[in-house]
């Protein structure tokens, strides 16, 4: 079992859809971060989270953290064929970093 | 150019033969680690290093030894590698653990 599940593992969805990818896990984190994931690329950061409630917005992209700051949710609105590739959730417990499971976007044109 | 290093790319070994990955990054990072990404399982970590000479175990340190004896290199040796480490392999570093981390390319291995 992993500290951090993501759900769902795969999504495919047409252009122009909105979508919403889950980061959960039973701990506390003291920060969270999510990034991307390209074909024959290591990831690269999107956006990191401190606050319990906490939302960020990048442009079409909003992230948010949960009150508890156990929990966090990604969604992508009107979802263009760049946004494909595999996202990834990772927090840090105070002691150790750990990365979430994954979801793997396919956003057909 | 800001980067993170990793070589090779890509190896093809035999059960039981030693081998070295290298990783190497010039940002002056203190924090460095080794992940294995599997299908499903995301990065999990192996090991990592808070700072010269300071390791230690990650998630799925069996199999795997490090060591940190400059700021910049921090290579992930297989003693004796088995066909369940076959995967694709990252080092990362980053200013302290929690800020953003840098990935290299990728090691992608594969043992017979």
């Amino acid at each position: 079992t992993q500290l951090l599940e993501q759900s769902p593992q795969f999504l495919s969805i047409q252009e122009g859809e909105n979508l919403t990818v889950y980061c959960n896990s039973s701990s506390v984190f003291s920060s969270l971060q999510w990034y991307r994931q390209e074909p024959g690329e290591g990831p690269v950061l999107l956006v990191t989270v401190v606050t319990g409630g906490e939302v960020k917005k990048l442009k079409r992209l909003t992230f948010q953290f949960g009150d508890a700051r156990k929990d966090s949710s990604l969604h992508i609105t009107a979802a263009q064929p760049g946004d494909t590739g595999l996202y990834l959730c990772a927090g840090d417990t105070g002691n150790q970093f750990y990365f979430g499971t994954g979801t793997s976007l396919t956003v057909i044109p | 150019e800001a980067q993170v290093t990793q070589n090779p790319r890509y190896l093809i070994t035999v059960t039981g033969k030693k081998l070295t990955v290298t990783c190497s990054q010039n940002m002056n990072h203190e924090y460095m680690s080794w992940y294995r990404q599997d299908p499903g399982l995301g990065l999990r970590q192996i090991y990592y290093s808070m700072n010269v000479e300071v390791t230690d175990k990650g998630d799925v340190p069996e199999g795997y030894k490090v060591s940190r004896k400059e700021k910049r290199n921090f290579p992930l040796i297989l003693e004796s590698p088995s066909p369940n480490q076959t995967s694709l392999y990252f080092c990362a570093s980053s200013l302290i653990r929690n800020t953003e981390a840098f990935f290299g390319q990728g090691t992608r291995l594969t043992v017979v």
